[in-house]
């Protein structure tokens, strides 16, 4: 199984912040890498896919990049909208395997 | 337009069966195949396994092996998954999302499984 480890598990910022969330793939994904976005009760919502495929409808803040097996999501001056829960999920192979998720909170 | 519509939530004794159905509409439900995810209270998102509606064919996280069947009804375009032996840690919102494998952006609202003795 492709192990997927997301940094850090929780992130403190303030509006108007520039952060980053990182996913290490214990393999090559050749870019099967999603995002998602999720707040509380709610089904997760997906921002980009195949690692910088931003989706229709997510803002541009949201940037996601490639790095040999490093992924990251940037997400550029924080909006209070984008405090939330955000996962990475490698698609390359079954089974498919999620970060751990990052909690982004309010300073 | 793609929704993907969940059955309510369920509480069951630790050792009974629980089975939550998806029904898709907006697309063509055999083209796709349909993945459950669970999630238990505050914890991550955990894949279970998917299912090809168009062969019935499945593929099983190692850990709900022997526990969870997925199946499929083409007439109503409705997708299952069935966990059997439930215990206390499969408190949780299952999902069921359709073809994580190279989309994701098409989720059901969840189905909250409570298991209570």
């Amino acid at each position: 199984d492709i192990q997927m480890t997301q940094s850090p598990s929780s992130l403190s910022a303030s509006v108007g912040d520039r952060v980053t969330i990182t996913c290490r793939a214990s393999q090559s994904l050749i870019s099967y890498l999603n995002w998602f976005q999720q707040k509380p009760g709610k089904a997760p919502k997906l921002l980009i896919s195949a690692a910088s495929n931003l989706q229709s409808g997510v803002s541009s803040r949201f940037r996601g990049n490639e790095s040999g097996t490093d992924y990251t999501l940037t997400i550029s001056s924080l909006q209070p909208e984008d405090f939330a829960t955000y996962y990475c999920q490698q698609s390359y192979s079954i089974p498919v395997t999620f970060g751990q998720g990052t909690r982004l909170e309010i300073k | 337009q793609v929704q993907l519509v969940q059955s309510g939530a369920e509480v069951k004794r630790p050792g009974a069966s629980v089975k939550v159905s998806c029904k898709a509409s907006g697309y063509g439900f055999v083209a796709y195949y349909m993945h459950w995810v669970r999630q238990a209270p505050g914890q991550g998102l955990e894949w279970m396994g998917r299912i090809n509606p168009n062969s019935g064919g499945t593929n099983y996280a190692q850990k709900f092996q022997g526990r969870v069947t997925m199946t499929r009804d083409t007439s109503s375009n409705t997708a299952y998954m069935e966990l059997n032996r439930l215990r206390s840690d499969d408190t949780a919102v299952y999902y069921c999302a359709r073809d994580l494998g190279t989309d994701g952006r098409y989720w059901g609202p969840g189905s909250l499984v409570t298991v209570s003795s």
